[in-house]
């Protein structure tokens, strides 16, 4: 079963602290896996996709097939950067939608 | 990049009613669309695939008869909630892909409340 796992529900960090939002999945195959971001009163967006191995306002996220994660991670978070961030997955090609997890919102702190 | 729409953002209706929501992909053709719903504070769960000029794939537990989905070009879907009741009430987003595998983008979302 397609399975998105993000165990936090609310991370508060401070300003300048590094950011690590964990994500693990279940998926028979290989799938394609992605972070979305939804700011305050604002649509949901994409941040990343692993297939692109790109930095998004400073963010980057590995795929660890080994232990199935894809955490999401900022070396120095911004105030900015306060949002709902949620991990999602889908089969590769084809016309697969995503599967989402619960969310983590991510609160920084000045 | 690619622009979603939906009408309306929300929706007040009495119980029994039926809400139509539209979803249009303003820059680009999409072969599919999908509809979400997300409660309070919770994830998006999926609730059908549509394809354009084909019926709706509809998830597991949500009702055909009840959620009527429409996708009739390539830049327009629309969900149909009929008889609406208030455990109806939610925020329905709705997302378009251009083609198999490519980006995701998702609508505003409307909000409906039943009364």
């Amino acid at each position: 079963a397609q399975r998105v796992t993000q165990p936090e529900k609310l991370l508060s960090v401070f300003k300048g602290a590094p950011v690590e939002l964990k994500c693990n999945y279940s998926y028979s195959g290989s799938p394609e896996l992605f972070w979305y971001v939804q700011y305050s009163r604002q649509r949901l967006q994409l941040l990343l996709r692993h297939i692109s191995r790109e930095s998004i306002k400073g963010f980057t996220a590995d795929l660890n097939k080994g232990e199935t994660s894809f955490h999401l991670k900022k070396p120095f978070a911004q105030e900015e950067d306060s949002a709902m961030y949620y991990c999602a997955l889908s089969g590769r090609g084809g016309n697969t939608p995503l599967v989402f997890g619960k969310g983590t919102r991510l609160s920084v702190i000045a | 990049g690619a622009v979603v729409s939906q009408h309306p953002s929300w929706v007040i209706c009495k119980s029994g009613t039926s809400v139509k929501i539209e979803c249009r992909s303003l820059d680009f053709q999409a072969t599919t669309m999908f509809w979400y719903r997300q409660f309070p504070k919770q994830s998006l769960m999926l609730m059908a695939t549509s394809n354009e000029g084909s019926k709706a794939t509809y998830e597991q537990g949500v009702e055909k008869d009840k959620f009527l989905i429409n996708h009739a070009s390539l830049t327009l879907s629309t969900l149909t909630v009929t008889s609406a009741h208030p455990e109806d009430s939610s925020f329905y987003i709705c997302s378009a892909r251009e083609l198999p595998g490519e980006t995701q983008y998702f609508g505003p979302g409307t909000r409906l409340l039943v009364l």
